[in-house]
């Protein structure tokens, strides 16, 4: 089963409003975190929001927020007011926090949101 | 400012012309590790490390190599290239347990093996 999944492959907003884009997650772990990223086209990988499972706000960095609901495994990143820059790939990722010793701290990612924001 | 650097962003070589990428990170993370994305199949960890002197094997670490002599440098080491090593690489960085909060990617080197 996949660990991360994004279910909207694309997704299209107006400029200046609200869009969800949804993450759920599968893990038997009780510590882990989320992470969003985004990927716009010219490659790089930019940290937006982090979210850990003992956390009981939701994260908010400026214009991002995590919607985290975690019994039903989901933390969905909400971005407001769209921008033109806006439109990148965006990815979840988990990683998992049992600490085993030679625990790999591994990103597990999703397949990514295509965002594309309309003027 | 808090971030990994990676070396060169773009590069084009042929197969089995021995290459290294460069990754140096300036936040004292103890965590570095390298992934290769590839369409279809997203971002994938090759080799990762928990600290200097410190490595193991991700999920694809067949034809790399790395090492960890210092704690802000982690190359990532092509002995041989293959055109199948042709993909989008990325170093990343990130505080250890038990918070592990940030995970930072450096600027992605596009390889192609010709």
């Amino acid at each position: 089963a996949q660990k991360i999944t994004q279910t909207q492959p694309g997704m299209f907003v107006q400029e200046k409003e609200a869009v969800t884009l949804d993450c759920t997650y599968d893990t038997s772990d009780q510590s882990y975190g989320l992470f969003w990223y985004k990927q716009p086209s010219s490659g790089e990988m930019i940290f937006l929001i982090y979210q850990g499972s003992y956390d009981e706000q939701n994260a908010t960095e400026g214009r991002y927020s995590l919607n985290f609901q975690k019994a039903r495994k989901s933390a969905n990143l909400v971005i407001s007011a769209s921008q033109l820059g806006d439109s990148a790939m965006y990815f979840c990722a988990m990683r998992e926090l049992s600490y085993s010793g030679a625990g790999s701290y591994q990103l597990t990612f999703g397949k990514g949101t295509k965002l594309s924001v309309i003027p | 400012e808090a971030q990994v650097t990676q070396n060169p962003r773009y590069l084009i070589t042929v197969t089995g012309k021995k290459l290294t990428v460069t990754c140096s990170q300036n936040m004292n993370h103890e965590y570095m590790s390298w992934y290769r994305q590839d369409p279809g199949l997203g971002l994938r960890q090759i080799y990762y490390s928990m600290n200097v002197e410190v490595t193991d094997k991700g999920d694809v670490p067949e034809g790399y190599k790395v090492s960890r002599k210092e704690k802000r440098n982690f190359p990532l080491i092509l002995e041989s290239p293959s055109p199948n090593q042709t993909s989008l690489y990325f170093c990343a960085s990130s505080s250890g347990w038990p918070t592990a909060t940030e995970a930072f990617f450096g600027q992605g080197t596009r390889l192609t093996v010709v």
